[in-house]
């Protein structure tokens, strides 16, 4: 089945340490790509969005993911985490032909060990 | 600016009994609607969406249906609950374009017993 696949379930870092979260997609054609971060306690909240041009994309409060065709991945990254970063975080793609609705990965906790 | 409310926030209900859960979007017309359900470990599962009154598309059969009586407003129901519907249920919209992607409201958190 087609899907989108979150490599990691839980991730433990330490302050000042990078991260990058994996994230697959088995759709073919062209799609559009999400990243999105429900802290504890809050909304799920959008991280950043890829469409299309660059395919290294900026988000907020630092994070970047880049989108690579040919590995069908949407990685996310941030090359110094903070204790705020402490959260769960949710791949998602839009497939071609599926209208508006999105399909998201499983999640990856992220704990940020000050 | 744009806002969603989705109640209850938590809400625990006996096996067989109905189910209710209210949407509503503000700032916004025509809004494409969604209905996920969050389960620990297993991401988000699309259960319905709408994009305009009247209009519903189920994506996995369930015991659970959902309805858009008005633009802004998208309900999901349950004539009978089951255990297995436990679990946190979430209210999302976008614009067509998703060009913001979907906002998704604070979520209910249902358990049947």
């Amino acid at each position: 089945a087609q899907s989108v696949s979150q490599h990691n379930h839980h991730v433990i870092l330490s302050e000042a340490a990078s991260l990058e979260l994996g994230c697959n997609y088995s759709y073919g054609g062209t799609v559009n790509l999400f990243w999105y971060v429900q802290y504890p306690g809050q909304h799920l909240q959008l991280l950043l969005k890829y469409f299309s041009g660059d395919p290294l994309v900026k988000g907020i409060k630092g994070f970047e993911a880049e989108f690579i065709k040919s590995k069908f991945s949407f990685n996310l990254r941030k090359p110094s985490v903070q204790w705020s970063d402490t959260a769960e975080y949710f791949c998602a793609v839009n497939p071609p032909l599926r209208d508006y609705k999105l399909s998201f990965g499983a999640g990856t906790t992220v704990t940020v060990r000050a | 600016s744009q806002t969603i409310h989705q109640w209850p926030a938590t809400l625990v209900q006996p096996v067989g009994s109905p189910l209710s859960l209210e949407c509503t979007v503000e700032g916004t017309s025509n809004p494409n609607l969604y209905w996920y359900r969050q389960a620990a470990g297993r991401g988000l599962q699309l259960l319905f969406y709408s994009v305009g009154i009247g209009q519903i598309s189920s994506e996995v059969p369930q015991n659970l249906s959902a309805s858009r009586p008005q633009d802004r407003q998208f309900i999901l129901s349950s004539k009978k609950l089951l255990l297995s519907d436990s679990g946190f249920y979430l209210c999302a919209w976008s614009e067509d374009s998703l060009g913001n992607g979907y906002t998704f409201g604070s979520g209910t958190r249902l358990t049947v017993v």
